[in-house]
């Protein structure tokens, strides 16, 4: 059971590249986020998703994009990457609202 | 905005000392209060959280809502426990608020 994995690891972007950060669960859950962790900060969530076909907005969502097509997906995508998303990006997932939250191991991205 | 304060962005203590990592919350209802640990080339993954009222590797946390506080405790660290430490808020559709974090270290 692969839990939640993510995709790339590590990538570095120029400026005003784009790319997308990939997400997969394979544990059925409903829910999945994507948060990002500035350093020395905490965890900010950009984008969730309650099921298949549905998207909301996070704290901070400007200059990312989401889809959520099937259940196990959650891709996140950057247009015009920046220097200020450099970070580390984690997706998460969730059977319920009141249930544990799984994450993968992180995407560290550098814009520079 | 909900928020979660963890005053302590480093924390360290000797094996066997009893160690404290502060959690405030910002009150609104009936919040779902969480801990997340991180080890060391590990991903984050729960600790516990306040509903199951568990204790999980010797760790407790008790929900003082007259100080929204959400403190995590344990008697006698130990060196396995050094880690980053992150209290959450959950506030619907599991929308977790992380507070910064608390970087813990248990020296030898």
């Amino acid at each position: 059971n692969a839990g939640v994995t993510q995709t790339p690891k590590f990538r570095i972007l120029k400026i005003g590249q784009s790319m997308t950060l990939q997400c997969t669960q394979d544990m059925n859950h409903n829910y999945m986020y994507w948060y990002r962790q500035d350093p020395g900060m905490g965890l900010k969530l950009i984008y969730y998703s309650v099921g298949a076909g549905i998207t909301d907005k996070g704290e901070v969502p400007n200059g990312y994009n989401v889809s959520r097509s099937t259940t196990e997906d959650f891709p996140l995508r950057l247009e015009l990457a920046a220097p200020s998303q450099t970070s580390v990006y984690f997706c998460a997932s969730s059977y319920s609202d009141r249930t544990e939250a799984f994450f993968g191991q992180g995407t560290r991205l550098t814009v520079v | 905005a909900q928020r979660v304060t963890q005053p302590e962005k480093l924390l360290s203590v000797f094996k066997g000392a009893p160690v404290e990592l502060k959690c405030n919350y910002s009150y609104s209802g009936s919040p779902e209060l969480f801990w997340y640990v991180q080890y060391s080339r590990q991903r984050l993954q729960l600790l516990l959280r306040h509903i199951s009222r568990e204790s999980i590797k010797g760790f407790t946390a008790d929900l003082n809502k007259g100080e929204t506080s959400f403190h995590l405790k344990k008697p006698f660290a130990q060196e396995e426990d050094s880690a980053m430490y992150y209290c959450a808020r959950g506030q619907g559709a599991q929308k977790l608020v992380f507070g910064q974090g608390t970087r813990l270290t248990i020296n030898p």
